[in-house]
């Protein structure tokens, strides 16, 4: 079965600092890569997503993300966060079959 | 449109009660799911619909029952519900089953069992 895992469970950084999630996947053969946010109280929004192509991602909110194939990474990244980037983070992968597999998340907490 | 809507956001009910969360989606999107979220935990997987018919079910206990009524639907039925279903109901819709769709997900109904 296809597993995800998200390195940091908790990150908590200052205004204007870069912040990189990793995010493995187990699965070896093609999958759909997907990143979530989820703000306090509120639903899931796509940040971005890959199916094939480049495997730099660029997504919403100035967030991007890297598919390492070798190293079945996905890792989400941001250059400076801003006090409104604090929310909990989901890296989810779809291997082919019915399942979107969600990792156990990172909250980030960003201090102004 | 490009949203799932979901109906009620806000739900107290009684281990007695029978209950219905609602979804919909006009984006043409075959494939539809419910997933159950905990607080500060990822969303669970508990049934999935493929053209208006189910396709998965996550050894979801009985006294959840979904419902696809149509193409555009898909229902929750709840009844003699635990506390400790209480939880983000989170629906969503996808073109397709399986790798190359996108999903979007609804805002959720917050259930609270009594």
């Amino acid at each position: 079965a296809q597993s995800v895992s998200q390195h940091n469970h908790h990150v908590i950084l200052s205004e204007a600092a870069s912040l990189e999630l990793g995010c493995n996947y187990s699965y070896g053969g093609t999958v759909n890569l997907f990143w979530y946010v989820q703000y306090p109280g509120q639903h899931l929004q796509l940040l971005l997503k890959y199916f094939s192509g480049d495997p730099l991602v660029k997504g919403i909110k100035g967030f991007e993300a890297e598919f390492i194939k070798s190293k079945f990474s996905f890792n989400l990244r941001k250059p400076s966060v801003q006090w409104s980037d604090t929310a909990e983070y989901f890296c989810a992968v779809n291997a082919g079959d019915y399942k979107l597999s969600f990792g156990a998340g990172t909250t980030v907490t960003v201090r102004a | 449109d490009t949203e799932v809507t979901q109906t009620p956001k806000h739900l107290v009910m009684g281990m007695t009660n029978k209950k219905s969360l609602k979804c919909e989606q006009h984006m043409g999107h075959r494939a539809m799911y419910w997933y159950k979220q905990k607080a500060k935990k990822p969303p669970e997987l508990m049934f999935v619909y493929s053209y208006e018919k189910l396709s998965i079910n996550e050894s979801v206990p009985s006294r959840f029952s979904p419902e696809c009524p149509n193409s555009s639907l898909l229902n929750l039925h709840l009844h003699a519900l635990q506390p400790e279903d209480s939880a983000l109901y989170l629906c969503a819709s996808s073109q397709g089953q399986g790798r190359g769709y996108g999903y979007t997900f609804g805002s959720g109904t917050r259930l609270t069992v009594v």
